[in-house]
């Protein structure tokens, strides 16, 4: 069975630290790993990676995918309130369109 | 803008009387899901169209059902909702089975009393 394991599961920072969040995964025929921000609505997109050891980046956000060791970390630099969210990671494999793991709920105080 | 639509946003049905969440896109997209979520819990699909070609998850109960009368409509049915069927019930549609990146709508909160 697909399996995706975020940690931690919930994260409290205070505003300008650095937070590394994480997702392993066993999937069969792994495709690609996508990282989404929920906070009070539908989860937003933000990543999707296919290769490993290639950063994708926007703003202070980014990610990077290991398909050897079955990972993505997602980071986040100099963190501010509006980051508060639940992140969701979920990887399609091709057998089913998407496995989402649980989030990791990131609060930042100021 | 291209988007997802869903409505009602927020719909409140009493024990056993039947429901139904519609989902529209401007995206002119092949497939569209349909997502359970629960409070604190990931997003669990229920089911999804690749075009008119249906897919239920194994999973999912019969209480629930769908329609896609055309690309861009797509109906949630719940025939008998149980109070466990309080969720945010999520529309998402990505442009064909390869291409992987989902799009979600905002979200239908419902309430059973």
């Amino acid at each position: 069975e697909d399996k995706v394991v975020q940690s931690p599961l919930s994260l409290v920072v205070h505003e300008g630290d650095t937070v590394t969040l994480n997702c392993s995964y066993e999937v069969t025929n792994f495709r690609s790993l996508l990282w989404y921000k929920q906070e009070k609505k539908a989860p937003t997109f933000l990543f999707m990676l296919t290769s490993s050891g290639i950063e994708k980046k926007s703003g202070r956000l980014s990610s990077i995918l290991d398909k050897k060791e079955l990972f993505s970390i997602l980071n986040i630099t100099a963190t501010q309130t509006g980051d508060s969210a639940v992140y969701l990671c979920a990887v399609y494999s091709g057998n089913t369109p998407l496995v989402f793991g649980k989030g990791t709920r990131l609060s930042v105080i100021a | 803008d291209a988007m997802v639509i869903q409505n009602p946003r927020y719909q409140v049905t009493q024990f056993g009387k039947p429901v139904t969440l519609s989902c529209s896109q401007t995206l002119n997209h092949n497939v569209m899901y349909w997502y359970q979520q629960k409070s604190s819990q990931a997003p669990k699909l229920l089911f999804h169209y690749y075009d008119k070609d249906f897919n239920n998850e194994a999973d999912t109960p019969d209480n629930f059902q769908s329609r896609r009368p055309n690309t861009s409509f797509c109906f949630l049915d719940i025939r008998s909702p149980g109070l466990g069927d309080a969720a945010m019930y999520l529309c998402a549609t990505s442009r064909d089975g390869a291409q992987e990146t989902q799009y979600f709508g905002p979200g239908t909160r419902l309430l059973v009393l």
